[in-house]
């Protein structure tokens, strides 16, 4: 059964620190992994999604990474910003039919 | 391309009642998959369907919980005789195809139940 992990659970940081979530995920048999950013009340909107047969990709501040093997993955986000106060969520599909396994999540604050 | 989109945005029911949510999917999309998120969890899938067949139900509670996703029109997840336990947010959402590797999950804004 695949299990999803994000550490830490929480982080609060000054604007314009670099940063970096972490996402660890037990079966490496993945297709992909997207990462999400969700807003208190809010839906998900997808940030980042990585194919297995790739490492990593990039949007603006954003840069995630994905080592299967090992199963973990990384979100980086460079020069943080207030506006990136918000949950972030990483899901891995495992299999066909697109089904989601999802972390509990990183509570993101940043501070100005 | 408007989005996946739910409706209502709010549910708010008393205990015994139904809840019925709706889904549409993106256009052109047909195949839709339901998640929960109870408080303080993470999401957990629900259930996946194409039009009209139910793909993969192992996620759903064995008893009140149904869904559907008719030719057309969109697709309903419904709770009868809802209990507090049953306040979550519910998201839906859609992809293109089933089984390509490249496939990307569109979320909706989702549906917060609230069973008082």
């Amino acid at each position: 059964k695949q299990e999803v992990t994000q550490i830490p659970a929480a982080l609060s940081v000054p604007e314009g620190e670099n940063l970096v979530l972490n996402c660890s995920f037990t079966d490496s048999a993945i297709y992909n992994l997207q990462w999400f950013r969700q807003d208190p009340g809010k839906g998900l909107t997808s940030l980042l999604l990585i194919q297995s047969s790739q490492r990593e990709q990039t949007s603006g501040r954003l840069n995630a990474s994905l080592d299967k093997s090992s199963g973990r993955s990384t979100l980086y986000i460079a020069a943080s910003q207030p506006g990136d106060s918000a949950t972030y969520l990483c899901a891995v599909r495992t299999g066909g039919g697109n089904k989601l396994t999802f972390g509990t999540g990183t509570q993101l604050k940043v501070e100005l | 391309n408007a989005g996946v989109m739910q409706n209502p945005r709010h549910l708010v029911r008393r205990r015994g009642q139904e809840a019925r949510l709706r889904c549409s999917p993106m256009k052109g999309h047909s195949h839709v998959y339901w998640y929960r998120q109870l408080p303080e969890e993470g999401l957990k899938f629900m259930v996946y369907l194409q039009k009209e067949n139910i793909i993969d139900e192992s996620g759903m509670p064995k008893e009140r919980f149904s869904a559907e996703f008719p030719k057309e029109g969109p697709s309903i997840l419904r709770i009868q005789q809802v209990v507090r336990g049953d306040s979550a947010a519910y998201f839906c959402a859609s992809s293109s195809q089933m089984g390509q590797r490249d496939t990307e999950a569109f979320f909706g804004q989702g549906t917060r139940l609230t069973v008082v």
